[in-house]
């Protein structure tokens, strides 16, 4: 069975501009959660997503904006990039409601921001 | 804050010999986790303890909670060079709305 899978796994953007990030969770999971992570830092949660309704969001700007499809794959979304935005931004996904159990992590998409 | 810490920062040993990683935090948890982070690359599960446990194994890894103390440790025994990674603790808070929270990590490097 596949993993949590992300798209792209790198890519280059220059201040100003705007990125879209893709996710798809593992068959059978409803739960996935953005986390946008620093290098030399553990990861700072984003959103979390459940049944296509936000269930969290952690302390980002409004710059940053999600979504979840009826088949469950996810889309990340930042909009205006500052340099700041340069991370390894990784997606989860779990079975459940909440965020409380085991998660399943991709292998991230790698933002520079130039 | 929920913040908390996690040492040391970095922990260079050889291959063969055991590996202790500390967590601690500041405010009641659901449960605690630990991760592990090959270079880049994605986070993978490796121990899940709630807060009425106080003691996790798992292969060569042992995990202990002291709830009173508000830490965690991980125990890597018998180290492996395929045990180089980063390691991190992840805590559901009571007052979190039940989202993880993560510790900077400890950077773990096996010598051969």
């Amino acid at each position: 069975d596949a993993g949590v899978t992300q798209s792209p796994t790198h890519l280059i953007k220059t201040r100003g501009q705007q990125v879209t990030l893709r996710c798809s969770p593992i068959s059978g999971h409803k739960s996935v959660s953005w986390y946008q992570q620093v290098l030399g830092q553990g990861p700072q949660f984003i959103f979390q997503y459940y049944e296509k309704e936000e269930r969290g969001r952690g302390n980002f700007p409004d710059r940053f904006s999600a979504r979840q499809f009826p088949n469950y794959s996810s889309e990340l979304n930042v909009n205006a990039l500052l340099l700041g935005d340069s991370a390894l931004y990784l997606c989860a996904s779990s079975l459940g409601r909440t965020n409380t159990g085991e998660l399943f992590f991709g292998e991230g998409s790698r933002l520079t921001v130039l | 804050s929920q913040q908390g810490e996690e040492d040391p920062q970095a922990l260079s040993i050889q291959e063969g010999e055991n590996a202790t990683m500390n967590c601690s935090y500041k405010t009641s948890i659901n449960n605690l986790q630990w991760y592990r982070q090959n270079s880049g690359r994605g986070l993978v599960h490796l121990i899940l303890i709630r807060s009425n446990e106080r003691e996790k194994h798992s292969g060569r890894l042992r995990v202990t909670l002291d709830t009173s103390k508000k830490s965690s440790s991980l125990l890597i025994t018998a180290s492996r060079a395929a045990d180089t990674a980063s390691y991190f603790c992840a805590r559901v808070h009571m007052d979190s709305n039940y989202q993880l929270i993560w510790g900077a990590g400890t950077k773990l490097i096996i010598k051969p």
